[in-house]
Formats: structure tokens, C-alpha cells, sequence
């Protein structure tokens, strides 16, 4: 079945620093992949998507390319900020075009980042 | 403003008990979704309905059920039959057909003592 792979926590960073989350995935067919964001004690927003291969979700100072040949999903940002702390989960939604939301996540990775 | 409301926030309950986790949304959307949240595991769906009155169970539905009498609200039961309940629920909703773009409300966090 679909399942997702993210990089173990916590991350643990100094303002401006750069960022790499790693993300890859195991699915059949084209699947649509996310990366979502909790901030604390609040619920799941998404951060960026991408639908097909090649492209390139950004949103907020964050980026991600869907790369079918090594089957990845990295989240990067150049300069973290101490407000990007929070839990960051990688996604991939169900195969074959509408998702219904039927998303796998992956185990999330905790972000902490200091002044 | 629009968005989903979960209640209660936070429920303790004795093992044995039933209990019943509620989710309202405003956003007319047609699909609803039921995660539980665990440390170190992600999140995995329970149940989820496409449209009211109907719904399918997800990967981990054994111990729970649901209801979808109406379009916004898409209540979740945790029986005494869930052998670990301990858990954080979130509720969610997306429209019919759009490609994953959840909407997610705060959650309830359920302990049994």
C-alpha cells in the first residue's frame, strides 16, 4: 500500500538558518503529494502541494519539487524564522485524480527554531 | 467566519464508556474525514464520508463509528470496544473532487483513566 517516509525529529535550528525536511514516498499510479503544517495547539493547514512530477510547491518562504525518479517531496525554506516552529507532515493523497482526502502522512518531524 | 468547530477540546473518560466526539463545519463541503493523531505515527484516518448519509470505514475503524445525517455535521463515537483510545482526534472536510486540500479543525483530545 501507499506509505510515507519522513526524516526523524526533532529539528532543532538557529534563526536564518536553512532548512531540509526529507520526504519520500512509496505509492502505485501518480499520486498528488502535500506538506502540511500544525502549529501549536492548533489543527493541520496546508503549507504547499504539488500535483504531478517536476512541479514545485512554495508557500510562505517554503518549497518543495515532486520528483518521481527518487520518489521524494523535500521541504526546504533558505532563513527559518522562530514562527516556523511547529510540526511539519508530508503527505500523498490516493492515486488516479480526485483524492477525496484520503491522505497517507507521515509520522510528522518536530521543528524548533531559536532566536 | 468559516471553518470546522470540534468539541469537546479536551474529555476524560472512564474505560467502559462510550463517548461521542463532535464535528461541526460551515464551509459546504461535501466530504468529511475522521484522523487520529498519535505521537511518533502521523495521522490515520478512521472513518470518512463523500456525501450525507453515506460513509466508509479508513484504515484503523474497528472500536469506532459514525454518522452523516446531515451535510455539516459528522459526528464520531469511540466505543468501549477501541482497546486504546487514548488518543488526539482531528476532524476534517474538503470539497468533492479537489485534490487533497483538507481543512482541519483544532481537535479533541481524548483520555480514558
Amino acid at each position: 500500500g501507499d506509505s510515507v517516509t519522513q526524516m526523524e525529529g526533532p529539528v532543532t535550528l538557529s534563526e536564518e538558518a536553512f532548512l531540509t525536511i526529507n520526504c519520500t514516498y512509496t505509492a502505485t499510479g501518480y499520486p498528488s503529494l502535500f506538506w502540511y503544517v500544525q502549529y501549536p495547539g492548533e489543527g493541520l493547514q496546508l503549507l504547499l502541494k504539488a500535483t504531478k512530477a517536476d512541479d514545485k510547491g512554495s508557500n510562505k518562504g517554503f518549497e518543495a519539487t515532486y520528483r518521481k525518479e527518487t520518489t521524494s517531496f523535500h521541504l526546504e525554506k533558505g532563513s527559518v524564522q522562530v514562527s516556523d516552529s511547529a510540526v511539519y507532515f508530508c503527505a500523498l493523497g490516493n492515486a488516479g485524480g480526485t483524492s477525496y482526502g484520503k491522505l497517507t502522512f507521515g509520522q510528522g518531524t518536530i521543528l524548533t527554531v531559536h532566536p | 467566519d468559516g471553518g470546522i468547530t470540534q468539541s469537546p477540546k479536551y474529555l476524560f473518560r472512564k474505560e467502559g464508556q462510550n463517548v461521542t466526539l463532535s464535528c461541526e463545519q460551515n464551509l459546504n463541503h461535501d466530504a468529511m474525514y475522521w484522523y487520529r493523531q498519535d505521537p511518533g505515527q502521523g495521522l490515520r484516518l478512521i472513518y470518512y464520508s463523500q456525501i450525507v448519509n453515506d460513509f466508509q470505514k479508513g484504515d484503523i475503524a474497528e472500536g469506532y463509528s459514525v454518522s452523516r445525517e446531515k451535510k455539516e455535521s459528522f459526528p464520531l463515537t469511540v466505543t468501549s470496544a477501541q482497546k486504546n483510545p487514548t488518543a488526539f482526534y482531528l476532524c476534517a472536510s474538503s470539497i468533492e473532487g479537489d485534490t487533497g486540500e483538507l481543512f482541519f479543525g483544532e481537535g479533541s483530545r481524548l483520555t480514558v483513566l
